[in-house]
């Protein structure tokens, strides 16, 4: 089945340590991006990919890091989560440029992440 | 910079047509996708739009004018499970999407 994963679903953790949420997408997609979405603000693009070695920010990438090693992985890493992260997360991929379905992202199931 | 407006809520009627906004201010432009989310789970694609004019997918439609910097979504024949939020995202220069604050849609018998 194609999809995008996401790991874990949701997560309470505390200020400052570091946490990696994964990634994966089974679509040999392209482009990856990662979204954060808060009441009233909407969903905001936190970093993207456009394929691997290749990645950069969005409208929110402050207190985030991503790595894009491989095509089918995208973790985000918060090195120092503060309580401003919590957050439901999600995670996207879209074929590449040159594909006619390129304008679709498929979006993973999302992860809750609470920072205390 | 990038801004996009679209209402907060809408009220339609089971059987009726709805037509949600959305205006965008942006910095270079690659095209206007609406999407759908229920609550609690993640948005899921319905349209795409880079050209003016009207594209049509069943019940859903989206339109598109770039030199208004404007779009809609319009949904017929609504049906209760069509209760949801209604997301309007613009990709614009460097392949960056920056979505709306989203349109929830309540559907009434």
């Amino acid at each position: 089945e194609a999809q995008v994963t996401q790991n874990p679903r949701y997560l309470i953790t505390v200020t400052g340590k570091k946490l990696t949420v994964t990634c994966s997408q089974n679509m040999n997609h392209e482009y990856m991006s990662w979204y954060r979405q808060d009441p009233g603000l909407g969903l905001r693009q936190i970093y993207y990919s456009m394929n691997v070695e290749v990645t950069d920010k969005g409208d929110v990438p402050e207190g985030y890091k991503v790595s894009r090693k491989e095509k089918r992985n995208f973790p985000l890493i918060l090195e120092s989560p503060s309580p401003n992260q919590t957050s439901l997360y999600f995670c996207a991929s879209s074929p590449s440029l040159s594909s006619d379905d390129y304008n679709e992202q498929f979006f993973g199931p999302g992860t809750r992440l609470t920072v205390l | 910079g990038q801004n996009i407006d679209q209402p907060t809520e809408m009220t339609a009627t089971e059987g009726a047509i709805v037509q949600i906004n959305c205006t965008y201010q942006t910095s270079g432009f690659n095209g206007l996708f609406w999407y759908q989310q229920h609550a609690g789970e993640a948005p899921t694609f319905l349209s795409y739009n880079v050209l003016d004019g009207l594209e049509e997918k069943g019940r859903f439609s989206s339109f598109l004018s770039r030199s208004k910097g404007y779009s809609y979504l319009l949904l017929k024949e609504l049906q209760m499970k069509d209760s949801a939020s209604y997301l309007c995202a613009v990709r614009g220069g460097y392949q960056k999407v920056t979505f709306g604050i989203g349109t929830k849609l309540q559907v009434i018998p």
